[in-house]
C-alpha cells in the first residue's frame, strides 16, 4: 500500500499563476483534507471532504478551491498564487469514524515568488 | 488565545531520561486528543491518540489527558536520540486543530 501519495513534492511558481496540488489515498478512506504548514504556525486545515461528492471550508480556505474527484482523489487548486500561499501543503486521510486518525501524504513545498 | 497551544522548545533531554511534553486546548467541546511526531522536512505520523481521562500507554510513551483543566500531554520514556523530532499535539472536535508543536533533542 502506498498510503497517501502528493504530486508535485516540490514546486515554484510566480505571482499570479495557477497550480493544482494532487492528492490520492488507497485506503478506502472517506474522509480526506488539505492542511498547509507554516513556521511557527503549525497544520491548519484549508479543506477537507468528508465523504466523497462533499467539500468544506476549513480555518484558511481563502485563495484556494477543491475537488473531491472520486473517493481516492482529492485536489487543491490556487487561482492566482500569491506570495502568502508559499508554504508546504500536505493532504491527509481518515477513515472519518472516531476517533478520526489522519494519515499524512509527503507533502508538496511551494515557493511563490 | 489559541485554539492548541504548546511550547515551542526545543526541549533537550539526555538519553535514557523521560521527555515532558505538554498541550492545552481552548475548546471543552473537544472530544479526541491526538500526539503526533514529525522529523523535519517530512510529514507528520500519528503516535497514539487518547479520547478519556486520564492516561494510556503505548510502549514507551504515555499520553495523559485532563478534559477538566484543558490539558493533554505526552512522556517519553528511556528517551533515545531516535526521537528528536517536533511533536504535533493535536485536537479533534468538528475538524481537527493542530498545535504549532515542540521541538525535542535527546542528547546521548
Amino acid at each position: 500500500n502506498a498510503g497517501v501519495t502528493q504530486t508535485p513534492k516540490f514546486q515554484v511558481l510566480k505571482t499570479g499563476q495557477s497550480m493544482t496540488l494532487q492528492c490520492a489515498q488507497d485506503m478506502n478512506h472517506n474522509s480526506m483534507y488539505w492542511y498547509r504548514q507554516d513556521p511557527g504556525m503549525g497544520l491548519r486545515l484549508i479543506y477537507y471532504s468528508a465523504s466523497e461528492g462533499t467539500t468544506d471550508k476549513g480555518e484558511v480556505p481563502n485563495g484556494y478551491n477543491v475537488s473531491r474527484l472520486n473517493k481516492r482523489e482529492f485536489s487543491l487548486r490556487l487561482e492566482s498564487a500569491a506570495p502568502s500561499q508559499t508554504s508546504v501543503y500536505f493532504c491527509a486521510s481518515s477513515t472519518g469514524g472516531g476517533p478520526d486518525t489522519q494519515y499524512f501524504g509527503p507533502g508538496t513545498r511551494l515557493t511563490v515568488l | 488565545q489559541k485554539e492548541v497551544e504548546q511550547n515551542s522548545g526545543p526541549l533537550s533531554v539526555p538519553e535514557g531520561a523521560i521527555a515532558s511534553l505538554n498541550c492545552t486546548y481552548s475548546d471543552r467541546g473537544s472530544q479526541s486528543f491526538f500526539w503526533y511526531r514529525q522529523y523535519s522536512g517530512k510529514s507528520p505520523e500519528l503516535i497514539m491518540f487518547i479520547y478519556s481521562n486520564g492516561d494510556k500507554e503505548d510502549g514507551r510513551f504515555t499520553a495523559q489527558l485532563n478534559k477538566a483543566s484543558q490539558y493533554v500531554s505526552l512522556l517519553i520514556r528511556d528517551s533515545q536520540p531516535s526521537d528528536s523530532a517536533t511533536y504535533l499535539c493535536a485536537v479533534n472536535r468538528n475538524d481537527m486543530r493542530f498545535g504549532a508543536g515542540t521541538r525535542l533533542t535527546v542528547k546521548p
